[in-house]
Order: structure tokens, then sequence, then C-alpha cells
């Protein structure tokens, strides 16, 4: 009973493809993100959705579109893969906003582009 | 903006050293202070958590004190296990939540038997 998954765990793939990842919880969360986290292992907001609305989006290339067709499901779909893309995109969520609530993270989908 | 600076890893120590790994942040206002732990090929799980200074969280032997004076939240253990190795984020959200969380780098910690 995992309570937040993310699907693949591994994807390699060329350079100008297109790829989705997959994250859903069972958690009952209102609020889920995603985070790129780098070879160096630093972790950085992409996009965060609460009940299926985007309310954080950072200075991400449009060619990551996340798409939340519940509150337990944020999809990351990106277009023409690059190779500065690899990295290990983590799933997390959390309870609603104007909380202080801890994030529960999936285990990550390492992508690499080549 | 928001930032978080960690001590540089990797941090090595035997087992039953005492552990200190050093957080300090940028931030406006009051912002709640997180440490996060990533074991290998895993994602980051919430280790503990301090939401107003002077707060002390505490978990599985771990301690960290906010301090406001300082704008420090160190993360502290008496006696660490091979079971600790892991990279350790330190974390804040801003005043009033919105669950925006700005990380540090990660410290890695290896301890060796």
């Amino acid at each position: 009973d995992t309570a937040v998954s993310q699907t693949p765990k591994y994807l390699v793939t060329q350079m100008g493809n297109d790829k989705s990842i997959k994250c859903e919880q069972n958690l009952g969360h209102d609020t889920m993100y995603w985070y790129k986290q780098d070879s160096k292992k630093f972790l950085k907001i992409m996009f965060s959705y609460n009940n299926k609305e985007l309310i954080i989006n950072e200075t991400v290339p449009n060619r990551f579109s996340p798409k939340s067709p519940d509150k337990a499901h944020l999809n990351l779909h990106i277009n023409s893969l690059e190779l500065g893309d690899s990295a290990v995109y983590f799933c997390a969520s959390s309870q609603g906003l104007g909380t202080v609530s801890p994030l529960h993270f999936g285990n990550g989908t390492r992508l690499t582009v080549t | 903006g928001d930032s978080v600076t960690q001590m540089e890893g990797p941090v090595t120590l035997s087992e039953e050293a005492f552990l200190t790994i050093n957080c300090t942040y940028t931030a406006t206002g009051y912002p709640s202070l997180f440490w996060y732990v990533q074991y290998p090929g895993e994602g980051l799980q919430l280790l503990l958590k301090a939401t107003k200074a002077d707060d002390k969280g505490s978990n599985k032997g771990f301690e960290a004190t906010y301090r406001k004076e300082t704008t420090s939240f160190h993360l502290e253990k008496g006696s660490v296990q091979v079971s600790d190795s892991a990279v350790y984020f330190c974390a804040l959200t801003p005043t009033g939540g919105g669950n925006k969380l700005t990380f540090g780098t990660g410290t890695q910690l290896k301890v060796e038997l």
C-alpha cells in the first residue's frame, strides 16, 4: 500500500522524444508536486497542484506540461526531450495549503536522455 | 528570495560518533523548518520539523532546534549507526505555510563500522 507511487522507475530515451511520468497518491491529500533532482542531488520544485488547480509553476521550459485529472493523480509530460532533462523526478503530495504539513515523496523516476 | 545553506559533504563518521550537520537559512518572517532524509534509491522522508523559534524537532535520535537569532537549524545525533547513512536535506516553507519547500543542497552522511 504505497502512499505515493510513480511509474516508471527508470526511463531511458533519445533526444527529441516525448515521454510521460505518472504519479498517484492514496493519502487523500489535496496538493501534489513535481520536483527535479539533478546529478548533484539538488532539488527544485517544478509544479504544484491543489485540487487539480495549478498553483506553483516555476521557471520550467514549456516542453514540460503537468496534468492533474483528479486530486489523486499528477502526471508529467515532457516534449522534445533534451540531454539536460536527465535527472531524477520526484512526485510528492501533502495536505492542503495554509497548513504546515510534510511532503510525502514517491521513490522517483530516473530519466536518462541519450 | 528564500534560501537554505547546508554544509557540504560527504561527512564520514565511525559508528557511535556524534553528528552535526549545519543548516542556515535566509527568509522573511518566521518560516517553518524541516529536515528530510533520502536513503539510497528512495524518495525523501520527513525526519523532523519545527514551526516556530526555539522549537526543537526530534525523531529517531535526531534533534534540531529552530534558532531565530542565528537563522539556523542544525541537525544533531548523539550516536550514529551505519543505518543512518543517507543524504540529509534541510528545507523551509515560508511564513503562513503554502508548502513551497525550498531545499538545501543536501549533505551525504556515510557511517562506517
